[in-house]
């Protein structure tokens, strides 16, 4: 069974700084995808970054890149200059199968606080 | 336009009472979602369907029935309200092939009281 674990209920950091939320996976399939997505306090969710699980490069949208380690199984998102905007719950999630159908499990969520 | 659609966003009802969500995406895609976000902020998936077929159903109480008229459109409805239905509901849509990644609609506010 695919599980997706997310260990930081809550993390903050001081505007400007770089804050790294972690994720690790755990799935016995060879193919598989790695997302993030934010949920600002208005409830909607964005996708940031995606990570194949193939890709030996890791991910990278603007400020965001995902610290993808697969012998590790662990797929950290990386927030660089953080913004107060940035204040929201995140949320990694990996695609897995079933019954040949992909679906999405997403892991606990992570609330980043950035502090002016 | 937006991309993926769901009414209402609030919703407040009674136990025992019956309610539809409703939600439309315009992005062509052949697959979409429902998840279910409770007062934790978990995201569960409960069902898709894919080109109209329900592909996954997770263990849902029967009293939840998704219905996909069409590729565009997947509703859910709940019948015989409890407590424990109280969360946020989102519909979703994906395409196949490609990273797979969900479009979210704005979610529906579901209150049973």
């Amino acid at each position: 069974a695919q599980k997706i674990t997310q260990t930081q209920p809550g993390m903050f950091v001081q505007e400007k700084e770089a804050v790294t939320l972690d994720c690790t996976y755990d799935t016995s399939d060879q193919s598989y995808g790695l997302f993030w997505y934010k949920q600002p306090s208005s409830g909607e969710m964005i996708f940031l970054i995606y990570q194949g699980s193939y890709d030996e490069q890791n991910a990278t949208e603007g400020r965001y890149s995902l610290n993808f380690q697969k012998a590790r199984k662990s797929a950290n998102l990386v927030i660089s200059a953080s913004q107060l905007g940035d204040s929201a719950m995140y949320f990694c999630a990996m695609r897995g199968v079933s019954g040949g159908y992909n679906k999405l499990i997403f892991g606990a969520g992570t609330r980043l606080a950035v502090h002016p | 336009d937006t991309a993926v659609s769901q009414t209402p966003k609030y919703l407040v009802t009674q136990m025992g009472n019956d309610k539809s969500i409703k939600c439309e995406q315009n992005l062509g895609h052949d697959t979409m979602y429902w998840y279910k976000q409770d007062s934790k902020k978990f995201l569960k998936i409960m069902f898709s369907y894919n080109n109209k077929e329900l592909i996954i159903n997770e263990t849902v109480p029967n009293r939840f029935s998704p219905k996909s008229p069409d590729k565009a459109h997947l509703n859910l409805h709940i019948n015989s309200l409890e407590l424990g239905d109280s969360a946020v509901y989102f519909c979703a849509s994906s395409q196949e092939g490609g990273p797979g990644e969900l479009f979210f609609g704005e979610g529906s506010r579901l209150t049973v009281l």
